[in-house]
């Protein structure tokens, strides 16, 4: 089985500093992981993913996240936080093979604030 | 190119009717799942598409809720005898076929049952 939890419901964050969202996966194998980002009344966008390659991620809008095996994590950061940043972002692990190939499993999604 | 769209993007319908609601995948894009994000419950797998078949039908909630997919393109998702739990946002994803996982997420259809 596999589960992603993220550590905070909401963070808060005033625009131009830095971003930090917390995750912590389990999975019984090597995971496929993801953040996908939702902004009010939209679809949900992938920002990054890690599929066993390079540990440390870089995605869309200045996003980053890193793979700690040994710390089971896959935290997402930003140097700067901007106001379009605001929005719901979700970690995501995937399921590697058998009768679930592909499904995704979400976190419980982390609101991010950012004030002016 | 197109992406994944669903119809219709909001349903409002009475308890006790059935639904039908429509994914599109983006073409050539073989596997297909439906979601479903509610405030109680998060974002929930309910169905994943192989071609035409359903490999993993696990999270379907209840027997009111089926799906079938054509051709192996358009999906239809239907619940029979909507009940006011069944109210959310439903999303349909669809992946190529190599190892990359990524699943690209249509609009979704906000489903209201009253």
């Amino acid at each position: 089985a596999q589960s992603v939890t993220q550590l905070d419901s909401h963070v808060s964050v005033s625009e131009g500093t830095p971003v930090l969202l917390r995750c912590n996966y389990s999975s019984s194998y090597s995971p496929s992981l993801f953040w996908y980002v939702q902004h009010p009344n939209k679809g949900l966008q992938l920002l990054l993913k890690y599929t066993s390659a390079a540990t440390l991620v870089k995605g869309i809008n200045g996003f980053e996240a890193e793979f700690k095996k040994s710390e089971t994590s896959f935290h997402l950061t930003k140097p700067s936080a901007h106001m379009s940043d605001a929005a719901e972002y979700f970690c995501v692990v995937s399921s590697a093979g058998g009768t679930s190939y592909g499904k995704l499993t979400f976190g419980q999604g982390t609101i991010l604030t950012v004030h002016p | 190119g197109a992406g994944v769209s669903q119809s219709p993007s909001n349903k409002v319908t009475e308890k006790g009717k059935d639904v039908e609601l429509r994914c599109d995948p983006i073409s050539g894009h073989t596997a297909l799942y439906w979601y479903r994000q509610s405030l109680g419950q998060g974002l929930e797998f309910l169905i994943y598409f192989q071609g035409n078949s359903a490999p993993d039908k696990s999270g379907l909630p209840s027997d009111r809720f089926s799906a079938e997919r054509t051709g192996g393109s358009v999906s239809t998702l239907t619940i029979q005898r909507t009940q006011q739990e069944d109210s959310a946002v439903y999303l349909c994803a669809s992946r190529r076929e190599d190892l990359s996982y990524e699943q690209y997420f249509g609009p979704g259809t906000r489903l209201t049952v009253t």
